[in-house]
């Protein structure tokens, strides 16, 4: 069965502070990686999104990597702010039936604290 | 520009009840999706539709129903709510499948089966 294991599952820093979360996948095969920040009562809204190609992809402060051979994916925030304060996301695409179904992780939860 | 609008927003229902959740677009995407978030999961999809006339069903569609006879508009039927379909609900629509095609996601709908 496909499944996204994302760690920590809870994450506290202070603002300011970078910050690394993780992703692990099983999907297989594979066509591509998002990441989702979903602030409170809201819908998830992509950050990044990855292909078995590439490496590395930046959207400001946040950057995503991704290891297609351990099939491994990181998402690194920069100097921290308090609207950083939400659930990423990782999200993994892979073909079925001619359509692509995702498959979700539970999310990290990220609080920023002044 | 409202990209995905669902309603309601808030809904009780009492077990047995049916209802019907709205989801409407305004970006002329063919690929629209529901999914439900409940604590502690990441979100699981219920059925999903590649274009008008066309739906599939998802990794939970059990006790739900979708229709697709326009681009705009993707409604959820639960025909007989229960307990377990207490959740929160999450209309998305994309250009195209997942693949490689950002989902926008409507705001939710937290449902409360009694």
């Amino acid at each position: 069965k496909n499944q996204v294991e994302q760690s920590p599952q809870s994450l506290i820093i202070l603002e300011g502070k970078n910050c690394t979360l993780q992703c692990n996948y099983t999907v297989s095969p594979f066509s591509n990686l998002r990441w989702y920040k979903q602030d409170t009562g809201r819908g998830p809204v992509s950050l990044t999104i990855m292909t078995f190609s590439e490496n590395t992809k930046s959207n400001g402060r946040y950057t995503a990597t991704l290891d297609a051979d351990t099939k491994q994916s990181s998402l690194h925030i920069t100097a921290s702010q308090l609207s950083d304060s939400a659930s990423y996301i990782c999200v993994v695409s892979a073909p079925s039936g001619g359509s692509y179904i995702p498959t979700f992780g539970r999310g990290t939860s990220l609080i920023v604290h002044p | 520009n409202a990209g995905v609008t669902q309603t309601p927003k808030f809904q009780v229902l009492k077990t047995g009840q049916s209802m019907t959740l709205q989801c409407a677009q305004d970006m002329n995407h063919e690929y629209m999706s529901w999914y439900r978030q409940d604590p502690g999961m990441g979100l699981r999809l219920i059925h999903y539709s590649v274009g008008a006339g066309i739906t599939d069903q998802g990794e939970v569609p059990n006790g739900y129903n979708v229709s697709r006879s326009t681009t705009e508009d993707f409604p959820l039927r639960l025909l007989s709510a229960a307990p377990s379909q207490t959740s929160v609900y999450f209309c998305a629509s994309s250009y195209s499948a997942p693949r490689g095609s950002e989902a926008f996601f409507g705001q939710g709908t937290r449902l409360t089966v009694v």
